[in-house]
This record gives C-alpha cells, structure tokens and sequence, in this order.
C-alpha cells in the first residue's frame, strides 16, 4: 500500500487561510481521502474526507484535483489550535489506515 | 455520545511479560482497529476487526494478537514483551468497513517495556 507524500512541516500565521497539499498519484479509484491530525499525546482526529468533488465541513475544505492524483486540505483561519501534525491517507477499506509521516503545521501569532 | 475509550492510560512492563490493551468503541461501531505509534516508525496498521472476525493485519509479529468480542469491544495482547514494543497504542472505531466512512481514535495506551 503505497504512502502519500506530503511536506514534512508548514508554517502559518494566525487567522490567515493554510492549504496543506498532498500527493497521491497512484490512488485506486475506489480510495477515499481522508485527512486526520494530531496533537501531542493525543490521538488521531478526525479531519475530513472526500471520494471526488471538494467537500466542505466546520473544520475545514478539502479540494481534490480532478484526476485524484492529489488533494489540498484548506484551514480557512488558522488558529494556535490549528497547530498539530495533519495527515492525509488514502483509505481503501478495512480500517486499514496507512499513515504517512505527515506535515507538521506550527501557527505563529 | 461516548467517544473511544482505551485502558489502561498508562502502563509499565517488563521485558518478556506480556500485556493486554482494552478498547471500547463508540456505541453502534461494530469495526475496530488497532495501531501502534513509535518515533522511529511512526502510525502503523496492527490488525482490524469487524463483527469478532479479524478482516486485515498488518506487518507485526505474531506475539501481537487481538480480538474483539459480540459487543464490539476489543483487545489486544502482546506477549514477551520487548523493549522495541514501547509505543503508543492506539484504537480506533467506524460503524462498518467502507472507506466512505470516518474513523474515531481513542486517546491511546502508553506502554513503556523496561
């Protein structure tokens, strides 16, 4: 199960829009996208998730490229909350997640 | 409601020992998965089940087993414990199997193998 590529750490600052990119160019047509982050000592949260057409929640937008091969997750206002380790993976089924090493987000104010 | 819950918090073992992990997932997830987080290696796959039937495993050993009982609720044990098994372990619960849905993580299980 191949990972996804992502920067290894971004920065941002405080009320300012972040897009996190991500590559997933050998995605299978069923995989979802799905994108989690983490706090220090903490467990995975959920972020958002999409098949094919941007995708919208309270969190946040994921935008996702027309030929899947990559996606884009868009924090409108960054907040010192925001700061964390933000995962994309692709998830096939199973609740088999195969975890890249993330992009570490740190929020300046 | 409840989210996933993970005991013990906090656990302390000895080389060779071993070491059973409890999660409860949210009420109605009936799919649990099993994770371990180390430095080195980062979040990896253990093992999955779904309606006590075990649906996808990863790369581990087999002294990491799991199971999951009718109520949905599951355990993982690992047995001669070394001191590379000291990670954060973590559970995660979905109603089903289908990649369409999303996947709630408990807090997690720190084991130290001293």
């Amino acid at each position: 199960d191949a990972k996804t590529t992502q920067p290894n750490s971004m920065e941002s600052n405080e009320e300012e829009p972040v897009h996190l990119p991500c590559n997933h160019s050998t995605i299978s047509g069923t995989d979802y996208i799905h994108w989690y982050r983490q706090l220090p000592s903490q467990g995975p949260e959920y972020v958002i998730h999409g098949l094919t057409s941007n995708v919208n929640n309270r969190m946040a937008s994921l935008a996702i490229a027309e030929d899947r091969k990559s996606s884009t997750l868009i924090l409108h206002r960054a907040t010192l909350r925001d700061a964390a380790v933000y995962y994309c993976i692709r998830y096939n089924q199973g609740g088999k997640l195969i975890f890249g090493q993330g992009t570490e987000l740190s929020v300046k104010p | 409601k409840a989210g996933v819950t993970q005991t013990p918090r906090y656990l302390i073992k000895t080389r060779g020992q071993q070491v059973t992990l409890s999660c409860s997932p949210i009420s109605g997830h009936r799919s649990v998965s099993w994770y371990q987080q180390t430095p080195g290696q980062g979040l990896q796959f253990l093992f999955e089940y779904f309606s006590e039937t075990q649906r996808n495993k990863g790369n581990f050993p087999g002294r990491f087993s799991g199971r999951q009982f009718s109520n949905s609720r599951s355990e993982m044990n690992v047995s001669t414990l070394e001191l590379g098994d000291s990670a954060l372990y973590l559970c995660a619960s979905s109603p089903e199997t289908s990649s369409g849905n999303t996947i709630y993580f408990g807090e997690g299980s720190w084991l130290t193998v001293v």
